[in-house]
């Protein structure tokens, strides 16, 4: 079955750190790749997509990812996190035939003490 | 797992049908929410039910109509849909609303 993991369940960062956040799915095929947030008391908000083309995306607010088909990965970096960026990240993947379900990961909390 | 259950997985509809989504959330959650995944677009948020009354609708159509009978269930009910209707319909819950959400696999929407 599809699964989409993300290697940690909590990040505490001290603001300035760099972060990056692991999201690995299991399908083989064609992908379009995602990662959202979710600040505290609000929606989900998308950061960031991948469809094809550069394999390295830039989002908003600072944060850019890396498509690397080879090991399955779609992690999500920035070089310097400020406090404002505590919140919920999810990756999630829709397989580009779309006849098939698409997951969402568990989620990674980021806390970043000022 | 979740803990939150949609049914069914797939539907093929017409457009003249009448179905219902159902989604189920074993986690003791207050908040409820229905999303639309249109392929390569990203989520869009459709209707929030916090302990069910509903506090969201983001101006969607009334051939979409959300059912909250208590906190563990939600059903979006279906009636007279157009081709442009099909997507991926995701459920999703949350202790409270505006917290981690938790997603059920979706169901995956044809309507011919």
């Amino acid at each position: 079955a599809q699964s989409v993991s993300q290697h940690n369940h909590h990040v505490i960062l001290s603001e300035a750190a760099s972060l990056e956040l692991g999201c690995n799915y299991s399908y083989g095929g064609t992908v379009n790749l995602f990662w959202y947030v979710q600040y505290p008391g609000q929606h989900l908000q998308l950061l960031l997509k991948y469809f094809s083309g550069d394999p390295l995306v830039k989002g908003i607010k600072g944060f850019e990812a890396e498509f690397i088909k080879s090991k399955f990965s779609f992690n999500l970096r920035k070089p310097s996190v400020q406090w404002s960026d505590t919140a919920e990240y999810f990756c999630a993947v829709i397989p580009d035939n779309y006849g098939q379900n698409f997951v969402f990961g568990p989620g990674t909390r980021l806390s970043v003490l000022p | 797992e979740t803990g939150v259950t949609q049914t069914p997985r797939h539907l093929v509809m017409g457009m003249t049908n009448k179905k219902s989504l159902k989604c189920e959330q074993h986690l003791g959650h207050n908040a409820m929410y229905w999303y639309k995944q249109s392929a390569k677009k990203p989520l869009e948020l459709m209707f929030v039910y916090n302990f069910k009354e509903q506090t969201e609708n983001n101006s969607v159509p009334s051939r979409f109509s959300p059912e909250c009978p208590n906190s563990s269930h939600l059903f979006l009910h279906l009636h007279t849909l157009q081709p442009e209707d099909s997507a991926l319909y995701l459920c999703a819950s949350s202790q409270e609303e505006g917290e981690k959400l938790f997603f059920g696999s979706g169901t995956q929407l044809s309507v011919l």
